[in-house]
């Protein structure tokens, strides 16, 4: 399968300060990401479904004016959260569809926010 | 709405036990996928089930679909520590490959 890497692994921030989190497929061609949010002892939430080359799609009730998602290339897909708040510290992870026309998903290792 | 009902909910035994973890739907499945995830770290496909009745063997973890398609198992025989983690089954009910999972099963194998 894909190897998905994801930076940085853990981040810790002030309150109102924005971070952003990378998502690569490296060693495969990624035209569909996805980003999904983890909170302590749930189950994965998506977010978004990020495009080569257009805009995001966003699952109802996430702010795409809060989690800005930019894929701007086949390898990479980055997740910002703006004004960060404490309720946005979670564990965020990113997937890569195999395009294979299958279910197929291949997850990156995730990336643990705390925001102060 | 909880479209994926897993159970139990955590489960904590012993070294050498054996055990199955549930996953149903009341409406029908497309596919059914089971995820291992360890703490800190994304999920792993450790199978995906497609036809009802059908049958998976992994070593020693064994997947079942039901024959409508509706519920999925996940047997473990001789269970070990390495097998701790968190059990997520998901599936796909659109058309555009976007997952939806269960709440998972997090389970701990005691040595």
């Amino acid at each position: 399968g894909a190897v998905v890497s994801q930076h940085p692994s853990r981040v810790i921030c002030k309150s109102g300060t924005s971070v952003k989190i990378e998502c690569r497929s490296l060693d495969f061609q990624a035209t569909t990401m996805f980003w999904y949010r983890q909170f302590p002892k749930q189950s994965l939430m998506l977010m978004a479904t990020s495009n080569e080359g257009s805009k995001a799609t966003y699952e109802q009730g996430v702010e795409k004016d809060k989690f800005l998602i930019n894929h701007a290339s086949l390898t990479l897909s980055t997740l910002t959260v703006t004004s960060a708040h404490p309720e946005d510290s979670s564990f965020y992870i990113c997937s890569v569809d195999s395009g294979m026309g299958t279910d197929t998903q291949y997850f990156g290792p995730g990336t643990r926010l705390t925001v102060l | 709405t909880q479209l994926l009902e897993q159970s139990p909910q955590f489960l904590s035994i012993q070294e050498g036990e054996n055990l199955t973890v549930y996953c149903n739907s009341s409406s029908v499945f497309s596919s059914l996928q089971w995820y291992r995830q360890e703490p800190g770290e994304g999920p792993v496909l450790l199978v995906t089930v497609v036809t009802g009745g059908e049958v998976k063997k992994l070593k020693r973890l064994t997947f079942q679909f039901g024959d409508a398609r509706k519920d999925s198992s996940l047997h473990i025989t001789a269970a070990q520590p390495g097998d701790t983690g968190l059990y997520l089954c998901a599936e796909n009910r659109g058309s555009n490959y976007k997952l939806t999972f269960g709440k998972g099963t997090l389970l701990t194998v005691n040595p």
